[in-house]
């Protein structure tokens, strides 16, 4: 079945650095695809809807220049945390779609980010 | 705009014994819900879904719901629980095509399984 990998699975940063995380569909294309955020025990709130070749659509209070997405490839999107603070520490997972209008949405395993 | 609510933040449940998790939803459109189980430091996976058609879904792992229209409500039902359904269970909303996927979570119920 259709597989979207996240990696890293967990990462610890130092306050001030920058962590990338990729989101790979591995067997499908994948035009659409989603950045979530998930606080402890809380629901996932959608951070913002990146779509290939084109910019990120970011949620209401989501700050684009803090979280960048790029999506360069209809199976690869990334989203780069500037300059972490503890704050910023959360889990966050991907999902994708394929390029039929009926695709199904797949997630990622999701990544646990500490900031120290 | 769409809202979803779980009524219930935890649930605890003995093994074989059945369970309902409870979900409302509030929106001005045409709906549509899904249910998606979350294992500890994982991503989702899709229970069920409902699109259209039959109000009785059923989904993997012996879970079904039931989508209530006049009540606005997406209940996740299963008759006989094991220790394995131990998880964070979503009610999510989607007011577009299946292909737009903008999905808004509930707040989560976490269903404990005790033996």
């Amino acid at each position: 079945g259709a597989v979207v990998s996240q990696h890293p699975s967990w990462v610890i940063c130092k306050s001030g650095t920058s962590v990338k995380i990729e989101c790979r569909s591995l067997d499908f294309q994948a035009t659409t695809m989603f950045w979530y955020r998930q606080f402890p025990k809380q629901s996932l709130m959608l951070m913002a809807t990146s779509n290939e070749g084109s910019k990120a659509t970011y949620e209401q209070g989501v700050e684009k220049d803090k979280f960048l997405i790029n999506h360069a490839s209809l199976t690869l999107s990334t989203l780069t945390v500037t300059s972490a603070h503890p704050e910023d520490s959360s889990f966050y997972i991907c999902s994708a779609r394929g390029e039929l209008g009926n695709s199904p949405l797949h997630f990622g395993n999701g990544t646990r980010l500490t900031v120290t | 705009a769409q809202s979803v609510t779980q009524l219930d933040s935890q649930v605890p449940v003995f093994e074989e014994a059945p369970v309902e998790l409870r979900c409302n939803y509030s929106s001005s459109v045409s709906v549509y819900l899904f249910w998606y189980v979350q294992y500890p430091n994982q991503g989702l996976q899709l229970l069920l879904k409902y699109l259209s058609g039959s109000t009785l879904v059923k989904g993997i792992n012996g879970f079904e719901a039931e989508f209530n229209k006049s009540q606005t409500s997406f209940h996740l039902r299963k008759p006989s629980v094991h220790i394995s359904d131990t998880a964070e269970y979503f009610c999510a909303v989607s007011d577009g095509i299946q292909g737009a996927q903008k999905l808004v979570f509930g707040q989560g119920t976490r269903l404990t399984i005790n033996p």
